[in-house]
């Protein structure tokens, strides 16, 4: 149980173009979504955290007009990288939990990861 | 600032060798921890987890990790590592207070290569 899928593996988009990231949670009901960024050989860094039906929460640094991130099912939240440039190429990965705002006695279950190249 | 800190970035290990993986934190209340393992090609997926009670804790494919509360650390071990063992491995914290809605924080991820 507790598979998170994401959508597509991969995307390869002109520089300018927006992309849309889907992340579903086939077989639970995920409350809480959240959206992380992983660069080569480095950590996961947290973008935002998504609960169903309201806005998301940004971390600092990350900017909301242009990472917009919609989580209006308890079942799929998308991150769309509105106009998009060589710098947002990157590891996409999103994670789903069944809690919402705390974590300690859940845990969250990982999709694969969307590899965005911008050309 | 919360971080955590993964010592060791590439770790080579033989077959059967013995395995530890550094981890250490810097947050002064509760905290819950993770080791995750990120196989190739394929996504995170959780080894073990601590919340409370028994600091060592058993996770799945033979790992467990100690959590030394003192030194703010839970290292990853394993006493016979395989070649199946080649992963990127993470240690996760979840630093439990106010205002915290989810947030984990993740060390940098230390590559784990398993030479038949």
């Amino acid at each position: 149980g507790a598979v998170v899928s994401q959508h597509p593996s991969w995307v390869i988009c002109k520089s300018g173009t927006s992309v849309k990231i889907e992340c579903r949670s086939l077989d639970f009901q995920a409350t809480t979504m959240f959206w992380y960024r992983q660069f080569p050989k480095q950590s996961l860094m947290l973008m935002a955290t998504s609960n169903e039906g309201s806005k998301a929460t940004y971390e600092q640094g990350v900017e909301k007009d242009k990472f917009l991130i919609n989580h209006a099912s308890l079942t799929l939240s998308t991150l769309t990288v509105t106009s998009a440039h060589p710098e947002d190429s990157s590891f996409y990965i999103c994670s789903a939990s069944q809690d919402r705002g705390f974590i300690g006695t859940d845990t969250q279950y990982f999709g694969p990861g969307t590899r965005l190249t911008v050309l | 600032a919360q971080s955590v800190s993964q010592h060791n970035h590439h770790v080579i290990l033989s077959e059967a060798a013995s395995l530890e993986l550094g981890c250490n934190y810097s947050y002064g209340g509760t905290v819950n921890l993770f080791w995750y393992v990120q196989y190739p090609g394929q996504h995170l997926q959780l080894l073990l987890k601590y919340f409370s009670g028994d600091p060592l804790v058993k996770g799945i494919k033979g790992f467990e990790a100690e959590f030394i509360k003192s030194k703010f650390s839970f290292n990853l071990r394993k006493p016979s590592v395989q070649w199946s063992d080649t992963a990127e491995y993470f240690c996760a914290v979840y630093p439990v207070g106010s205002g915290n809605t989810g947030k984990l924080i993740f060390g940098q991820g230390t590559t784990l290569q398993v030479k038949p």
